[in-house]
């Protein structure tokens, strides 16, 4: 059974940092281009951004609101992914899931999500 | 720029179907998307992938009430024999070569 099960949000001010981690298992992990989208509270889903895998080149995409202060890694030893958000603004406030691409689409099975919240 | 249209919300009743769009911008009418649902609370689950000639393929444990389709630049989600877990968030999402980008999402109300 995929799983995909996301940790380290929190409370952070304006301006800090936070590192989410998401643990995989059920596939194989260095197989797959990995994803993190979040969701305001209230709101749809937006995409922040994908990370290939190293067969793929382990290139990383992002979108506009975030390029610059995130970063997307992956640990294929441990079967983790991790979003590093610097910078953080109020408007960084969502639930933050991690998605797997195991072929079909970037997003075959996502998490449950972790909640990171940006407020002084 | 790459766009996707959905309707705020929907219903239909408990045992009917229902047909959900998302269209695609101009200029984009040959992309494939992919339909996610969300129910309350919840993470977001693929349900399937719809090409431009309306051809799906499903995600795991998906039933079969669940199929898809395409006429020009819409794709569609049709839910048959409407049950009340069916009542949730349905986003559709497509993809360009470095940018992936969601509908705003379809509220379904299930009577």
């Amino acid at each position: 059974e995929v799983q995909l099960v996301e940790s380290g949000g929190g409370l952070v001010k304006p301006g800090g940092s936070l590192r989410l981690s998401c643990a995989a298992s059920g596939f194989t992990f260095s197989n797959a281009w990995m994803s993190w989208v979040r969701q305001a509270p209230g709101k749809g889903l937006e995409w922040v951004g994908r990370l290939k895998r190293k067969a793929d080149g382990g290139t990383t995409d992002y979108a506009g609101a975030v390029k610059g202060r995130f970063t997307i890694s992956r640990d294929d030893s441990k079967n983790t992914l991790y979003l590093q958000m610097n910078s953080l603004k109020t408007e960084d406030t969502a639930v933050y899931y991690c998605a797997a691409g195991l072929g079909t689409t970037d997003f075959d099975y996502w998490g449950q999500g972790t909640l990171v919240t940006v407020s002084s | 720029q790459l766009v996707l249209t959905q309707s705020p919300s929907a219903s239909a009743s408990l045992g009917a179907s229902v047909k959900l769009t998302c269209t695609l911008s101009s200029g984009h009418s040959n992309y494939a998307i992919v339909w996610h649902q969300q129910q309350p609370e919840k993470g977001p689950r693929c349900l399937m992938k719809v090409n431009s000639d309306g051809s799906h393929n499903k995600g795991d444990g998906i039933p079969d009430r669940f199929s898809g389709s395409s006429s020009g630049a819409e794709r569609y989600l049709i839910i048959s024999s409407l049950q009340s877990e069916d009542e949730a968030d349905y986003y559709c999402q497509t993809g360009g070569t470095a940018i992936q980008v969601f509908g705003g999402g379809t509220k379904l109300t299930v009577l």
